[in-house]
Parts: structure tokens; C-alpha cells; sequence
């Protein structure tokens, strides 16, 4: 079935470092890829998503593109800040609609 | 807008009692709301979906007569979890979706239970 994988937390940067954090999905056919993130006690919320191959997501300064060839979704931003500590998700949606998640990961910015 | 509520926040119940789940859309009406189960540090795993006024769909091993879902309205989604044991204690999240928009869901904050 499908799936998702991606890189296992947490990720410690120092302000102003670059992120990546990585992705890659197993799936039948081209799904739309997501990113979300979960802020301490709240909900997930949507960063970006792609819906087709060679599309990039971008909010906030985060981007991600699909890559069909690589079936990858890697999530980068040039500059983090402190405020950008989280959880993040990658997921994709199948056929029928649903996301399929990854694991999340941790990612601590420190000042 | 596209806020998502749940409640209780923690719950801590003893084995063998039921606990209800509340999740509401509160300024959208969710024609579609899904619930999701998250063990530490692992992924969100769907457990069912429910569409306002008909009977829920459960994902493959998930029980449905443990884990009751009512969808009775366009803003209330309920989850009940009957007869806890202590292997039912995790989080759970549940999500909700506009009708036509079907790669967009807004997610509630999640439910912490614990059963002792």
C-alpha cells in the first residue's frame, strides 16, 4: 500500500541554519503531497502541498518540491528561526481521498 | 477561520468505563470528518471516516463496535471509546472537510486518554 518515510527526529539547528528535512513516498499512480505542522498544543495545520510533479509548495519561507523521479517531497527552509520548533508531517493522499502520514519529525531551533 | 475543536483535551478514565470524544467544526460545516489514532512518536494512523448522517467507515482492524462514531450533525463529529483497557490509551485526533474540497482537511488539537 502506500506510504510515506521520512527522516527520524529530532533535528537541532541554531537560528538562521538551513533546514531539510526529508521525505520520500511509496505510491501507486501521482498523488498531492502535503506538509503539515503541529505546534505545541495545537493542531496540524497545512504548510504547503504539491498536487502534481515538478511543483513546488512554498508558506513561509518553506518550500518543497515534488520529484517524481526520486518520489521525494523534501521540506527546506533557508533560515530558520526559533519560532519554527515544531513537529512536521509529510503525508500524501491516495485515491480514495485519504492521508497517508509519515512519522514526523521534531525539529528544536535554538537562538 | 476553518477552526477545529475537540474536547475533552485528557481524559483519564479507569478500564472497563466508555469515554466520549467530541470534535467540532466551528465556523465551517464538515460534510466529512475523519479520526485519526497517534501512538509516540509514530505517524497518524486513520482509523475512520464519517460522512454527516450515515454510518462511519472503518479502516481494516479497527473495531467498530469499540470505537463508536456519530456524525449526527454538520458540525459534531463524537468518538466513543467503550469498554477502555489500557491498550486503548493514546491520542487521538480528528480532522474535518468542506464539501468539494477533497484534499483539504482542518484538524482539531487532539485528545490525550489515559487508561488506568
Amino acid at each position: 500500500g502506500d506510504s510515506v518515510t521520512q527522516m527520524e527526529g529530532p533535528v537541532t539547528l541554531s537560528e538562521e541554519a538551513f533546514l531539510t528535512i526529508n521525505c520520500t513516498y511509496t505510491a501507486t499512480g501521482y498523488p498531492s503531497l502535503f506538509w503539515y505542522v503541529q505546534y505545541p498544543g495545537e493542531g496540524l495545520q497545512l504548510l504547503l502541498k504539491a498536487t502534481k510533479a515538478d511543483d513546488k509548495g512554498s508558506n513561509k519561507g518553506f518550500e518543497a518540491t515534488y520529484r517524481k523521479e526520486t518520489t521525494s517531497f523534501h521540506l527546506e527552509k533557508g533560515s530558520v528561526q526559533v519560532s519554527d520548533s515544531a513537529v512536521y508531517f509529510c503525508a500524501l493522499m491516495d485515491s480514495s481521498y485519504k492521508l497517508i502520514f509519515g512519522s514526523g519529525t521534531r525539529l528544536l531551533v535554538r537562538p | 477561520g476553518a477552526v477545529v475543536s475537540q474536547h475533552p483535551s485528557r481524559v483519564i478514565c479507569k478500564s472497563g468505563t466508555s469515554v466520549k470524544i467530541e470534535c467540532r467544526s466551528l465556523d465551517f460545516q464538515a460534510t466529512t470528518m475523519f479520526w485519526y489514532r497517534q501512538f509516540p512518536k509514530q505517524s497518524l494512523m486513520l482509523m475512520a471516516t464519517s460522512n454527516e448522517g450515515s454510518k462511519a467507515t472503518y479502516e481494516q482492524g479497527v473495531e467498530k463496535d469499540k470505537f463508536l462514531i456519530n456524525h449526527a450533525s454538520l458540525t459534531l463529529s463524537t468518538l466513543t471509546v467503550t469498554s477502555a483497557h489500557p491498550e486503548d490509551s493514546s491520542f487521538y485526533i480528528c480532522s474535518a472537510r468542506v464539501y468539494g474540497l477533497l484534499d483539504t482537511q482542518y484538524f482539531g488539537p487532539g485528545t490525550r486518554l489515559t487508561v488506568l
